[in-house]
């Protein structure tokens, strides 16, 4: 069945160091992809999405790019700031209406 | 614009004892989702609800049962807690246009089980 598998926390960075965030996923078909983050003691919320191969979500300097041949869907950000630390989960939209979640990768951000 | 609003935020159960944890949003979507969040294992589906009127089981519904009751509200009822229930619950709704379209979620109820 379809699943994601993204890297393992947790991640620590200093201030303004490059982010890289591995996703991998497995599905038939071409589903579309989503990066949420989950601030401490707060819901998910959508961070980026893309719904086709080759297609680049952005949002808040963050990105991920939708790589079909690789599967993959890894997010990157240029220079993280501490408002960054936060639990960031990578997804497939399934079949059924249902998301398919990784497990999760927190990023601490030290200043 | 309140989105989804889930109550109560905390809860403390005794083994055996009942609850119904309250969802509702207010963006008119179609489907809603009731997760469960535990440490290290991402969030598993528990039951969702296409549309007023239908639900189905997700990962992980044993102990658990759900009702939509109208469009806007979607609740999940614990009828005998257990320990293995402890966890964070979170309800979400989306609207699904063709693409699966993002899910919105609720700030989360906390649930432990003594």
């Amino acid at each position: 069945g379809d699943s994601v598998t993204q890297m393992e926390g947790p991640v620590t960075l200093s201030e303004e160091a490059f982010l890289t965030i591995n996703c991998t996923y497995t599905a038939t078909g071409y589903p579309s992809l989503f990066w949420y983050v989950q601030y401490p003691g707060e819901g998910l919320q959508l961070l980026l999405k893309a719904t086709k191969a080759d297609d680049k979500g952005s949002n808040k300097g963050f990105e991920a790019t939708y790589r079909k041949e690789t599967t993959s869907f890894h997010l990157e950000k240029g220079s993280v700031q501490v408002s960054d630390s936060a639990v960031y989960f990578c997804a497939l939209g399934g079949s059924n209406y249902q998301l398919i979640w990784g497990a999760g990768t927190k990023l601490i951000i030290k200043p | 614009n309140a989105g989804v609003t889930q109550t109560p935020k905390f809860q403390v159960l005794k083994t055996g004892q009942s609850m119904t944890l309250q969802c509702a949003q207010d963006m008119n979507h179609n489907s809603m989702y009731w997760y469960r969040q535990d440490p290290g294992m991402g969030l598993r589906l528990i039951y969702y609800s296409a549309s007023e009127g239908t639900t189905d089981k997700g990962e992980v519904p044993n102990g658990y049962n759900v009702s939509r009751l109208n469009k806007r509200e979607f609740s999940l009822r614990l009828e005998s807690a257990a320990p293995s229930q402890t966890s964070v619950y979170f309800c979400a709704s989306s609207e699904v246009e063709g693409a699966y379209t993002e899910a919105f979620f609720g700030q989360g109820t906390r649930l432990t089980v003594v």
